[in-house]
């Protein structure tokens, strides 16, 4: 069955890097497209970025450009998503989910990377 | 601000109907994309509960529906279950943002 497995709950400083890792398993990852996804405490789903792990090509929000940076080991199914100049309006859950396309949804959510920046 | 447009909450006794609308524009559901929608359950990730403006995934119960038309979406729950008291969220692409990927800011359906 596919899963989505992320890395462990992260805290960071003002102004530092975080660096989280989803996953895959279950499918051929080269495949499909993983994305990435926040929600900050008591706030609704902000889409981040995504990633074509075949090509890497990747794509994120314009509010976050310059901040993010996704990238891929193909090896071990694996996808990474770092975040720099951390603030704390960047505590959230982190979520990766697989995609296909633009046009299509987000079938399968990893669990979740709780990030704490303290302000 | 998103650009899908939902209503913070509904609710509905047992039993009843619920309609969650998602109301967007000429870049995103205006422009023929379709609209997805997700179930998140408390501390839980969310959960594809809609695809391609209405069909249902493998396992989702035939209570959920969806629907569009024009700028607008809508995701109905009938034979409203306490099971089914959670935050639902609308999502489309639009063109008129970078990595062309929205969500609406959610709706909290609550079972009295």
């Amino acid at each position: 069955q596919v899963q989505l497995v992320q890395s462990g709950a992260e805290v960071r400083k003002p102004g530092a890097s975080v660096k989280l890792s989803c996953k895959a398993s279950g499918y051929t990852f080269n495949n499909y497209d993983i994305n990435w996804v926040r929600q900050a405490p008591g706030q609704g789903l902000e889409w981040m970025a995504w990633m074509n792990p075949k090509s890497g090509n990747t794509g994120n929000a314009q509010k976050l450009q310059g901040r993010v940076t996704m990238t891929r080991n193909t090896s071990i199914s694996t996808a990474y998503l770092e975040l720099t100049s951390l603030r704390s309006e960047d505590t959230a859950v982190y979520y990766c989910a697989r995609g296909q396309g633009w046009l299509q949804p987000f079938e399968y959510w990893g669990q979740g990377t709780q990030v704490t920046v303290p302000s | 601000q998103s650009v899908l447009t939902q209503p913070p909450s509904v609710s509905g006794a047992p039993g009843q109907r619920v309609t969650i609308t998602c109301t967007g524009s000429s870049s995103n559901l205006g422009a023929g994309y379709a609209v997805h929608w997700y179930q998140q359950l408390p501390g839980t990730a969310p959960k594809l509960l809609i695809y391609g403006n209405n069909n249902r995934p493998s396992g989702v119960p035939d209570r959920f529906s969806g629907s569009k038309s024009g700028t607008s979406a809508s995701l109905a729950i009938t034979g409203l279950q306490a099971e089914d008291e959670a935050d639902y969220y609308c999502q489309s692409y639009d063109y008129m943002l970078s990595g062309s990927r929205a969500f609406g800011g959610g709706t909290k359906v609550f079972v009295l």
